[in-house]
């Protein structure tokens, strides 16, 4: 199936740790997003990767560092969470120039 | 900073009726508006778009008007189904970024039986 898929759905950990979500599509698409959405359902873009390059950086505390090691995959690392960190992360992907984003099923983290 | 106004925050309609949703923005820069349906567990999914040259775009049921002068866009969808029970976004891309799609805050439409 063509898609942007995310690993894990689910991340329940303690706050303090360190963890990593994986995104990859296979839509031969060359720009990757990560949107947080929170409990009120509110979409915000995080990051913005071109062809392996950073573009957008919304003031996301450096905890958060996004990794592209290739054009398909953006995986996002997170350092010592926090509460407030607790939300449903989106990846999503799209032609650069073009219009639509297709997102990923979102993977839902819950710092305990 | 919410560059994306949308109103309500919740719908409930009876199935057959009519739902509307609406948005607002100030960034003149944003040249295009897609609306996004989410269903539950799941990521958005573009539903339905427009380009600030045109002041309607029909697809099916769903509608989209827009009013550039007022910059203020809406979402109706006529005969509303249970099935259309879902969160739904408006959005506006800033031509200036590489899609950067700001998003409203959702409306949760429930249509009932």
């Amino acid at each position: 199936d063509t898609a942007v898929s995310q690993t894990p759905k689910y991340l329940v950990t303690q706050m303090g740790n360190d963890k990593s979500i994986k995104c990859e599509q296979n839509l031969g698409h060359d720009t990757m997003y990560w949107y947080k959405q929170d409990s009120k359902k509110f979409l915000k873009i995080m990051f913005s990767y071109n062809n392996k390059e950073l573009i957008i950086n919304e003031t996301v505390p450096n905890r958060f560092s996004p990794k592209s090691p290739d054009k398909a995959h953006l995986n996002l690392h997170i350092n010592s969470l926090e509460l407030g960190d607790s939300a449903v992360y989106f990846c999503a992907s799209a032609v650069s120039g073009a219009n639509v984003l297709t997102f990923g099923a979102g993977s839902r983290l819950t710092v305990l | 900073q919410q560059q994306v106004k949308q109103s309500p925050q919740s719908l409930i309609v009876q199935k057959g009726g009519i739902s509307i949703i609406n948005c607002a923005y100030e960034n003149t820069a944003f040249d295009y508006f897609p609306w996004y349906q989410q269903f539950p567990g799941k990521g958005p999914a573009l539903l339905i778009a427009i380009r600030p040259d045109v002041s309607e775009k029909k697809e099916g049921r769903f509608t989209i008007s827009f009013n550039k002068s007022a910059k203020q866009f809406s979402l109706h969808i006529m005969d509303s189904q249970p099935g259309d029970s879902a969160t739904y976004f408006c959005a506006a891309r800033d031509q200036t970024g590489a899609n950067n799609l700001f998003f409203g805050t959702g409306t949760r439409l429930t249509v009932i039986p």
